[in-house]
């Protein structure tokens, strides 16, 4: 089975650009998990869904991030503007349950602002 | 929120070593989970634990849930080079409202 996927792999970009990050689910999940991992701060959660709806954004930075998911397959993660301190690697996850199922992870997305 | 002290931090070692790594908390937790993440790839899951005392092997890996359920241990046995990479433990309390907690991760490195 394909496992979760990101796109893009690596993004650099300018500051004050908008940025979209990608993830399609593995299929038959009804969790989706966005992370992001520095050497600081190690693996932060950011926003999860159950079902498509937004559960719990208390992670997410700064109003500058939003994220959506239109339906089962698909999840966009976006920053704008973006700024410097937003560099990271930001990665996906997706599992059947919230709290006894392990989290599966994509490749992440390595994002750089200049 | 709920802490996991993963330690130790970094281990260098020789091939053919053992390793051993542990994750400790303050808290009681349902399930224990151990992740490995290669540079430039995501976490993958080596190994899940779901029962206090329960001892798992996948291959030369081995992982136990505490009988406390307050922690878990990793061991590899005679490691070879494709161990190298960043090991994390994570743990969830069912019903608890943080969701996965992640260790900060042990990074392995392997001496020729």
């Amino acid at each position: 089975d394909a496992g979760v996927i990101q796109s893009p792999r690596h993004e650099v970009t300018e500051m004050g650009q908008e940025v979209t990050l990608r993830c399609k689910p593995i299929s038959g999940h009804d969790y989706l998990f966005w992370y992001r991992q520095t050497m600081m701060r190690g693996l932060e959660l950011l926003i999860y869904f159950n079902n498509n709806v937004p559960i719990d954004d208390s992670g997410m930075p700064e109003d500058r991030f939003s994220a959506k998911m239109p339906n089962a397959s698909f999840s966009t993660l976006k920053i704008q503007p973006s700024e410097p301190r937003d560099s990271a690697v930001y990665f996906c996850a997706s599992s059947r349950s919230y709290s006894n199922q392990p989290q599966h992870f994509g490749d992440g997305t390595r994002l750089s602002i200049l | 929120g709920q802490q996991l002290n993963q330690s130790p931090q970094s281990m260098f070692i020789q091939e053919g070593e053992d390793v051993s790594m542990n994750c400790t908390s303050s808290s009681i937790f349902n399930t224990w989970l151990w992740y490995k993440q290669d540079p430039g790839e995501g976490p993958v899951l080596l190994i899940a634990l779901y029962k206090a005392g329960e001892l798992t092997s996948n291959g030369r890996l081995t992982a136990q849930f505490g009988i406390t359920r307050k922690d878990s241990f990793l061991n590899i046995s005679a490691s070879i080079p494709s161990d190298v990479g960043i090991y994390f433990c994570a743990a969830f309390y069912e019903g608890g409202a943080d969701g996965l907690t992640f260790g900060k991760g042990t990074h392995l490195i392997i001496q020729p």
